[in-house]
């Protein structure tokens, strides 16, 4: 009974490169969250997608930022060009559902590091 | 837009003791609110959630309430452990299905 799994787990770039982080729900799943979490900071919500869509990305920068879901296969977060202040953990989540009241499961995250 | 506050300092209290954490939210209207806990390195792990028109939660050690006049949940332990220390994270659920975090507050419970 696989949770929500990341990878890669730690992930160092160098300034420029592009760094992309994948994520597969929990089975029976259909619903993926990313998030980014700064050191001594809060998750702050980044995107929201259900398969082959993004329902909210009004938390992705509007730059080098990407993220989709598609049929088949797990979602990926795509960061472009990537700088140092890109360095943080990126969470993943999913949930059964989008009614409220849903819980959501998240995975143990890919720490990126840019150098 | 939509605030979250919790405790911000950290908190450090005997073990044995009961742990009080706070959440207080502004210019939003929750149906639901969650609570999870985050250890170093590994992700959010759910704990608890708790409906608008119920009043307090209860699993085991721990218990939530949540007064939506004042705005605000507690998140109680009681009978703590040294197990128990870890950061607490409460979470509001928009209307647009997304989950939105409060910064976090750091437990230690000191055996």
């Amino acid at each position: 009974n696989a949770g929500v799994m990341q990878n890669p787990r730690h992930l160092v770039r160098r300034r420029g490169q592009e760094a992309r982080l994948r994520c597969s729900p929990m089975k029976g799943h259909s619903h993926v969250y990313w998030y980014r979490q700064l050191p001594e900071e809060g998750l702050k919500f980044m995107v929201y997608l259900q398969k082959e869509n993004i329902i909210d990305e009004s938390g992705m920068p509007k730059e080098r930022f990407s993220a989709e879901f598609p049929k088949e296969g797990p979602s990926i977060l795509r960061i472009q060009q990537v700088v140092r202040g890109d360095s943080a953990a990126y969470f993943c989540a999913s949930s059964a559902y989008s009614r409220s009241g849903n819980t959501i499961y998240f995975g143990e995250g890919s720490w990126l590091t840019v150098v | 837009s939509q605030k979250i506050e919790q405790n911000s300092e950290a908190l450090n209290i005997q073990e044995g003791k009961t742990a009080t954490l706070t959440c207080n939210y502004t210019n939003y209207s929750p149906a639901y609110l969650q609570w999870y806990r985050q250890d170093p390195g590994r992700g959010p792990v759910f704990l608890l959630l708790i409906r608008e028109n119920e009043k307090e939660k209860r699993k085991e050690r721990l218990k939530v309430t949540f007064d939506t006049t004042l705005k605000q949940s507690l998140f109680h332990i009681t009978a703590s452990q040294p197990a128990d220390s870890a950061t607490y994270l409460c979470a509001l659920e928009s209307t647009g299905n997304q989950f939105y975090f409060g910064t976090g507050t750091s437990l230690t419970v000191i055996p």
